[in-house]
């Protein structure tokens, strides 16, 4: 079955650098992936999408590339801040439904 | 634009009692809105797929006697706990889809709603 994977373990920052966060998937080729932002005891906030004919999209301080080898795509934020810790979560579509990845924590420390 | 509410926020029940949750889309039609549960430090996980008018499509392992979905306009689908366990205390989040037509439709999700169960 499609698995969507990211590193469980948390990622801590120093503000001001930039974070990079992995997605990686297996038994399946999606036409695009989702980015997602959650914070504690709320909902997932949509980030951005990348479809796969585009190697890379920013919108503001994000990046987010997209490589249909490597099965990868890549989440970067520059220039953190604090107000950038929350967990982030990739997500593909497999049909009618998104599949999540587990999420990965960021701490960004002042 | 796509504002997605949820209520309650937060539901303390006893065990045995049913609780509904709503799940609106505020500012936008949709025909398809998701439900899905989530533990503490996990992934969300889907749990069904409601479709206005229709009946709705549960994932595997997913009791749809136990999780009653309804999708009864294009603005608001509601779950309902039926005789709620304490394995049912969760975080319970929709989501609804714009529907513009196109297969990348982005989902947008509600706030979620926080369901413990004495």
């Amino acid at each position: 079955s499609q698995k969507i994977e990211q590193n469980s373990e948390a990622l801590n920052i120093q503000e001001g650098k930039t974070a990079t966060l992995t997605c990686n998937y297996t038994n399946y080729s999606p036409a695009y992936l989702q980015w997602y932002r959650q914070d504690p005891g709320r909902g997932p906030v949509f980030l951005l999408l990348i479809r796969e004919n585009e190697k890379e999209k920013r919108k503001e301080r994000l990046k987010v590339t997209f490589d249909t080898t490597l099965k990868q795509s890549l989440f970067h934020i520059t220039a953190s801040q604090p107000a950038d810790s929350a967990t982030y979560l990739c997500a593909f579509n497999a049909g009618n439904m998104l599949t999540f990845g587990g999420g990965t924590r960021l701490m960004v420390k002042p | 634009g796509a504002v997605v509410s949820q209520h309650p926020s937060w539901v303390i029940c006893k065990s045995g009692t049913s609780v509904k949750i709503e799940c609106r889309s505020l500012d936008f039609q949709a025909t398809t809105m998701f439900w899905y549960r989530q533990f503490p430090k996990q992934s969300l996980m889907l749990m069904a797929t409601s479709n206005e008018g229709s009946k709705a499509t549960y994932e595997q392992g997913v009791e749809k006697d136990k999780f009653l979905i309804n999708h009864a306009s294009l603005t608001l689908s509601t779950l309902t706990v039926t005789s709620a366990h304490p394995e049912d205390s969760s975080f319970y989040i929709c989501s609804a889809r714009v529907t513009s037509g196109r297969a990348e439709d982005t989902q947008y999700f509600g706030p979620g709603t926080r369901l413990t169960v004495l």
